[in-house]
């Protein structure tokens, strides 16, 4: 496996189930990203890892949790969660380097969540 | 980070330059312009990333104005691959070292036969 890779890649899940959705990374990368993508809007930031720690969270609520084990590993674990959370999440990582510098982020293909 | 104004939809005819429009009035000194690009059904695939001088990769070629309020994107010879949405973001280098990235609407690019 190269870059980063995502599963599953489509999840279908009812509002009172509890799922998890997974990203790793092969990059040797030392930051990692969850966004969110719903249909006709722009892409949104949820969460950033830094180093393993979270270093942001962008109000979003309390049924999404993330996790990350490790530098390679990212999980968001999912509960209770409404129709309107139906979207396409999307992993990315980077390179955490000196300050003010710059490197791209590698995104994953994405989870494509469907809440019934 | 300065906001950005793209054109929704753009067409170009493969094999012919595609031109991508970026407005960025407000932006201030450091603040670079990054672009992104997302096929359908896939993540962002970061493209090119400049300041002030113009900039050329194997992707693609980004023409930043003098003034640095607007740029452009070029793919010099577009295919049928090319076809996505284009991302324009004006921010700072990260301070803490990872970056925050922030998308808008971008532009969809077509690219016909």
């Amino acid at each position: 496996e190269t870059g980063v890779t995502q599963t599953p890649r489509h999840l279908v899940m009812g509002m009172t189930n509890k799922k998890s959705l997974k990203c790793e990374q092969h990059l040797g990368h030392n930051a990692m990203y969850w966004y969110k993508q719903s249909a006709k809007k722009p892409l949104e930031l949820m969460f950033v890892y830094s180093l393993e720690e979270r270093v942001e969270n962008n109000s979003v609520p309390s049924r999404f949790s993330p996790e990350c084990p490790n530098s390679s590993h990212l999980f968001l674990h999912l509960h209770t969660l409404q129709p309107e959370d139906s979207a396409l999440y999307l992993c990315a990582s980077s390179q955490e380097q000196l300050a003010y510098s710059y490197n791209e982020q590698f995104f994953g293909p994405g989870t494509r969540l469907t809440v019934l | 980070d300065a906001k950005t104004t793209q054109p929704t939809s753009m067409d170009c005819a493969e094999g012919r330059a595609a031109n991508l429009p970026c407005n960025h009035s407000t932006i201030s000194g450091n603040e670079y312009v990054y672009w992104y690009r997302q096929i359908h059904s896939q993540g962002p695939q970061y493209i090119i990333h400049g300041l002030k001088n113009n900039e050329t990769n194997e992707m693609a070629s980004l023409i930043i104005t003098e003034d640095r309020k607007s740029s452009t994107l070029i793919l010099p010879h577009a295919t049928l691959r090319d076809t996505a949405v284009y991302y324009c973001i004006v921010k700072l280098p990260p301070p803490g070292g990872y970056n925050k990235l922030i998308f808008g609407a971008g532009t969809r690019l077509a690219v016909h036969p």
